[in-house]
């Protein structure tokens, strides 16, 4: 079974829509810690969030927004307003205990496309 | 930003032939990671460092060596790269272990034909 999942493969949306991506993770660690990352179309990786698993208070930043509920087991992550600059696939990934907070687990990602 | 610099950011080669992919970063991060991105995969960690001539294996590291005689170089080697192994090679650095946001470079391409 996938630690992540980002069931949406590729989301399409119309400029000043707003937006949610889904991430559902799976461990047995309480504690943890959750990511979101950006690839633009240009192909570098660039850092949103990170999230410990003690923390459950949303987040947001600017037309970002960050959901994280223990019960669901889900981190999703919502754009307000979107703007085409906001294409790009976006990747949760989860660092539990259980591997020493060594490593990430990425999602497969979800493909967004803001049309103008 | 992070300064990361991965070498070569492109690369065809033939299957059979050694590479090295070669990761360099002056942030003086103790943790460095390589991974490959694949269409439907996402990003797949293929060996990781936690030191000096400290390396752990990822999920996918059939295939692949790594070395770190430096902190802030991290090699990657295919030893006879065959063309399950074209893909876009990633090379990360976190300050500390997982829980630490890593960074990323540029990437590069390698294409095994």
């Amino acid at each position: 079974a996938q630690k992540v999942t980002q069931a949406q493969t590729e989301i399409s949306v119309v400029e000043k829509e707003d937006v949610t991506l889904d991430c559902v993770y799976e461990t047995r660690d309480t504690t943890y810690y959750l990511f979101w990352y950006k690839q633009p179309p240009s192909g570098e990786l660039v850092f949103l969030i990170r999230r410990n698993s003690f923390d459950e208070q949303n987040e947001i930043s600017g037309r970002y927004s960050w959901n994280f509920q223990k019960s669901t087991s889900s981190f999703n992550f919502t754009i307000t307003a979107s703007q085409v600059v906001d294409s790009a696939v976006y990747f949760c990934a989860l660092s539990e205990r259980g591997s020493g907070y060594s490593t990430l687990t990425f999602g497969k990602g979800t493909m967004l496309l803001v049309s103008p | 930003d992070a300064g990361i610099t991965q070498s070569p950011r492109h690369k065809v080669t033939e299957t059979g032939t050694p590479v090295t992919l070669r990761c360099h970063q002056t942030e003086n991060h103790r943790y460095m990671y390589w991974y490959r991105q694949d269409p439907g995969h996402g990003l797949r960690l293929i060996h990781y460092s936690y030191g000096v001539k400290d390396t752990d294996k990822g999920e996918v590291s059939d295939g692949y060596s790594v070395s770190r005689s430096k902190t802030e170089d991290f090699l990657l080697t295919l030893e006879s790269a065959t063309s399950s192994q074209t893909s876009v090679y990633f090379c990360a650095i976190s300050e500390g272990s997982g829980y630490n946001e890593q960074f990323f470079g540029p990437g590069t391409r390698l294409t095994v034909l």
